[in-house]
């Protein structure tokens, strides 16, 4: 069974601050991961994508990825009333043209 | 780039009835494109994955006569719901591959259905 686990929340964060999410997979041999923003009664978009061991940066967001630990987040720097949402983290398990496994996402609030 | 469209945005059908939902991609051709579906306060869950030109892929429980999927273009993929329950209301979103060689999925907006 495939799972990606994510912390519900919400998770409350001053706004400037920065917001911290976590997500952990069970499939080790995943090969692509990624995170989307969703607000309430809309489609996820897409914010980035990883799929290296490491940081990725894309500015105000760093994408933080270790494969030996099956551990995915996401930093957001400066965070913004706007940047309230729900986060998903997903995964593409075999990579190429597969389906996505989404986690059930964190609700985040940014508070002015 | 990049943008997926569906129609219609909300529908609300009677039990029993079929319903039909378009997945476009607008600007870009798209050999594969994915349904999944969301229940309110969960996560999306991957349906199928719709090949152009061939029969569509299915999750398991994922009933494959009363989800029906046709992705007859590289720019259109429909999924209808046949002899709709209300169990069957919730939220259906289409993506697509942005392009081959690519795994990067770009979302539609997706359709509310609800069967009364």
């Amino acid at each position: 069974q495939k799972e990606v686990e994510q912390n519900s929340g919400p998770l409350s964060v001053p706004e400037g601050a920065i917001a911290s999410l976590n997500c952990t997979y069970s499939d080790r041999g995943s090969q692509s991961f990624f995170w989307y923003r969703q607000y309430s009664g809309k489609s996820p978009e897409l914010i980035m994508s990883i799929y290296s061991n490491g940081d990725k940066e894309d500015g105000r967001f760093t994408a933080q990825l270790n494969k030996a630990s099956q551990y995915v987040s996401l930093l957001i720097r400066d965070s913004q009333p706007s940047d309230s949402a729900t986060y998903l983290c997903a995964v593409n398990e075999g990579g190429g043209a597969d389906g996505l496994t989404f986690g059930k996402g964190t609700h985040l609030i940014i508070q002015p | 780039g990049a943008v997926v469209s569906q129609h219609p945005s909300r529908v609300i059908c009677k039990s029993g009835t079929s319903v039909k939902i378009e997945c476009r991609s607008l600007d870009f051709q798209a050999t594969t494109m994915f349904w999944y579906r969301q229940f309110p306060k969960q996560s999306l869950m991957l349906m199928a994955t719709s090949n152009e030109g061939s029969k569509a892929t299915y999750e398991q429980g994922v009933e494959k006569d009363k989800f029906l999927i046709n992705h007859a273009s590289l720019t259109l993929s429909t999924l209808t719901v046949t002899s709709a329950h209300p169990e069957d209301s919730s939220f259906y979103i289409c993506s697509a591959l942005a392009g081959e060689g690519t795994d990067t999925q770009y979302f539609g907006p997706g359709t509310r259905l609800t069967v009364l």
